[in-house]
């Protein structure tokens, strides 16, 4: 089982609609959560960042951390043509100096048609 | 102020060559890591580096290696490449090596294999 899960897609949506992406996780001790958007042939950008249970919002974009059902969302309202592109959710522990990596879950396509 | 940088680009290499890719972090920022993504997944953790000690590896090969100098700039190096190593591999930069640090990444260099 990956550490954490992520609905590839791809998923296809008109202008204007709200888009809903999740991604699940099975490692209790992730406490950070991430949500990066990563165009074709660009590194990950960074949207979101969250710590804890609870809800974060930042213009069009909520994320949504629900650590009892291991269960993290990004919400995009007024979906742009411009928001086309794939979006990855992120996770680490609290790490201890050693070192901490990201997990990243496989990436959801999503295309907003105009 | 300019995001990470890294090069080249894109490389074509063949089987059994060596390859050095490069990364500068975001100034001011001094834990460096790498990340390989594969079309279709997302990134996976290869090595973070901080004031020029590993501080994390991931499950790759010995095949693999780093190093991070004294300006926080980092080199990673792949031997022996074989064909599965064609992929986009990505640097990340942040402050400190702890998970409450977002990592911000660079475009990435794209490596194909012959």
């Amino acid at each position: 089982q990956k550490e954490v899960e992520q609905d590839p897609g791809p998923l296809s949506v008109p202008e204007g609609a709200i888009v809903s992406l999740n991604c699940t996780y099975s490692n209790s001790a992730f406490q950070y959560f991430m949500w990066y958007r990563q165009y074709s042939r660009k590194g990950p950008e960074l949207l979101m960042y969250t710590y804890s249970s609870g809800n974060k919002e930042d213009g069009r974009f909520t994320a949504q951390v629900d650590k009892s059902s291991k269960y993290i969302s990004l919400f995009i309202r007024d979906s742009q043509p411009s928001d086309s592109a794939t979006y990855l959710c992120a996770m680490s522990t609290t790490g201890s100096g050693h070192g901490n990596q990201f997990y990243f879950g496989t990436g959801t396509s999503l295309t907003v048609i105009p | 102020d300019a995001g990470v940088t890294q090069s080249p680009t894109h490389l074509i290499k063949t089987r059994g060559q060596h390859v050095t890719l490069r990364c500068s972090p975001i100034s001011g920022h001094k834990s460096v890591s790498w990340y390989q993504q594969v079309l279709g997944q997302g990134p996976q953790f290869i090595f973070q580096y901080y004031e020029k000690e590993e501080r994390g590896r991931g499950n790759f090969p010995d095949r693999f290696s780093a190093r991070q100098f004294p300006n926080y700039s980092s080199e990673l190096n792949v031997n022996a490449l074989l064909l599965g190593d064609s992929a986009l591999y990505l640097c990340a930069s942040s402050f400190f090596p702890t998970g409450d640090q977002p990592q911000h990444f660079g475009d990435g260099t794209r490596l194909s294999i012959l």
